[in-house]
């Protein structure tokens, strides 16, 4: 069974341009999360799509959008980049059973 | 809200010696779960255990072991006779099934080196 794939792995990016970061789920899961890990700040809940839909996002601006597509895959964008947004952005797919099973994650770099 | 401490910033063992990783959470929900990943230098979390509100029972996988305990809302994490493969960071995260939201909450992370 393939496991969540993420991509690019690595991004980088000039300050006020916009990233995209993809997110493929385990075949089956209809639930997609999204979390960033920056320096020092720890694992930060960013964004979670179930069945397509946006059903709850974490304490983070506007500029932090994404969306589900029907095959479930995820993309998140994050625009106008400032330099704090540089951080690891790791996505993990559940079946909705609080199971969750993470990517490599995009290690995305603002400069 | 839900809360997840994890005291213990670094730590730093030698080869073969035990080494225990500690977890407090807080959350007002009776029905939760909890959990331990570990991260590799390579960035990916990797899945460690998943442990349910209702089940007290210690676990032992391995090397390994888990001892939750409810009255002091704590999942700790045992690793004995550690390896240098078990270097990395270790993260204890909640999920709780309120108001229809399943995301995770984690600490902060422990940052374990096993020095040969």
């Amino acid at each position: 069974e393939a496991g969540v794939t993420q991509s690019p792995t690595h991004l980088i990016k000039t300050r006020g341009q916009q990233a995209t970061l993809r997110c493929s789920p385990i075949s089956g899961h209809t639930s997609v999360y999204w979390y960033q890990q920056a320096l020092g700040l720890g694992l930060q809940f960013l964004l979670w799509y179930d069945e397509g839909e946006e059903r709850n996002r974490g304490n983070f601006p506007p500029r932090f959008s994404g969306r589900q597509f029907p095959n479930y895959s995820s993309e998140l964008n994050v625009n106008a980049l400032e330099l704090e947004d540089s951080a690891l952005y790791l996505c993990a797919s559940s079946p909705r059973t609080d199971s969750y099973t993470f990517g490599s994650g995009t290690r995305l770099t603002v400069v | 809200a839900q809360k997840v401490t994890q005291a213990q910033t670094e730590i730093s063992v030698v080869e073969k010696e035990d080494v225990t990783l500690d977890c407090v959470y807080e959350t007002r929900d009776t029905t939760y779960y909890l959990f331990w990943y570990k991260q590799p230098p390579s960035g990916e979390l990797v899945f460690l255990i998943r442990r349910n509100s209702f089940d007290e029972q210690n676990e032992i996988s391995g090397r390994y072991s888990w001892n939750f305990q409810k009255s002091t809302s704590s999942f700790n994490f045992t690793i004995t006779a550690s390896q240098v493969v078990d270097s990395a960071v270790y993260f204890c995260a909640l999920s709780v099934r309120g108001a229809g939201s399943y995301q995770l909450t984690f600490g902060k992370g422990t940052k374990l080196s096993v020095i040969p």
